[in-house]
């Protein structure tokens, strides 16, 4: 069974600072990997996903896969007070019978960001 | 655009107790559904998922049902409720095939007395 490790726990930074967070998983058959931010009391939102080795940059977000080493990382840049959330890794298996829509999530990093 | 809501926000039950907690997608036609189930400290775990009216398929077994009445509704449900059903649970939607994104409602917090 797929199993997703996320590091660190936690994390305080200034507001600016660039932000990194990582996250292992177990199956090398995993497909995609997703991150999600999910503020206290709501339901996680989907902030960008990568299935190819190598990496993906979006605005201030730039996720780094490497399959071999099965590790993700997700860099966030100039960070602000709005991004203080908890960040979600995400692993799907191959999109078939049981696993259909399965996404298999870490523990998650609590970010906190001060002004 | 697409909109999911869940209801209720909040539910506060005693065990043994009955509970149906729903959602609704609009503005998108014969999405897959799922439920996704988040113990307080621990992280979250689909439940059940469907990709058509009338039928779902149980993940994990929890004591817990669901079930599909409309294209764009999706009910969980049971007739007894246990103090471990106790957590947060979401409703997610996403499109028919593929590795597609799930798209979270706001969650139900469900307290179990």
């Amino acid at each position: 069974q797929e199993k997703v490790q996320q590091s660190p726990e936690s994390l305080i930074v200034p507001e600016g600072a660039m932000v990194s967070l990582n996250c292992s998983f177990s199956d090398s058959a995993s497909q995609s990997i997703w991150w999600y931010q999910q503020h206290p009391g709501k339901g996680p939102k989907a902030l960008i996903s990568i299935f190819s080795n190598g990496n993906k940059k979006e605005g201030r977000l730039t996720v780094y896969l490497n399959r071999a080493s099965l590790h993700v990382s997700l860099h966030i840049k100039d960070s602000q007070p709005s991004d203080s959330a908890v960040y979600l890794c995400a692993v799907s298996m191959p999109d078939t019978g049981a696993n259909t829509g399965k996404l298999t999530f870490g523990h998650g990093t609590i970010l906190r960001v001060h002004p | 655009a697409q909109t999911i809501h869940q209801w209720p926000v909040a539910e506060i039950k005693a065990v043994g107790s009955p509970l149906s907690l729903g959602c609704t997608i609009k503005g998108k036609s014969s999405p897959n559904l799922y439920w996704y189930w988040q113990a307080t400290g621990g992280t979250l775990q689909q439940l059940f998922y469907s990709i058509t009216v009338g039928q779902v398929e149980s993940v994990v077994q929890l004591n817990l049902s669901a079930s599909r009445p409309k294209d764009d509704q999706f009910i969980l449900s049971t007739e007894k409720l246990l103090l471990s059903h106790s957590g947060f649970y979401l409703c997610a939607w996403s499109l028919r095939s593929g590795q597609n994104t799930l798209y979270f409602g706001a969650g139900t917090r469900l307290s179990v007395l």
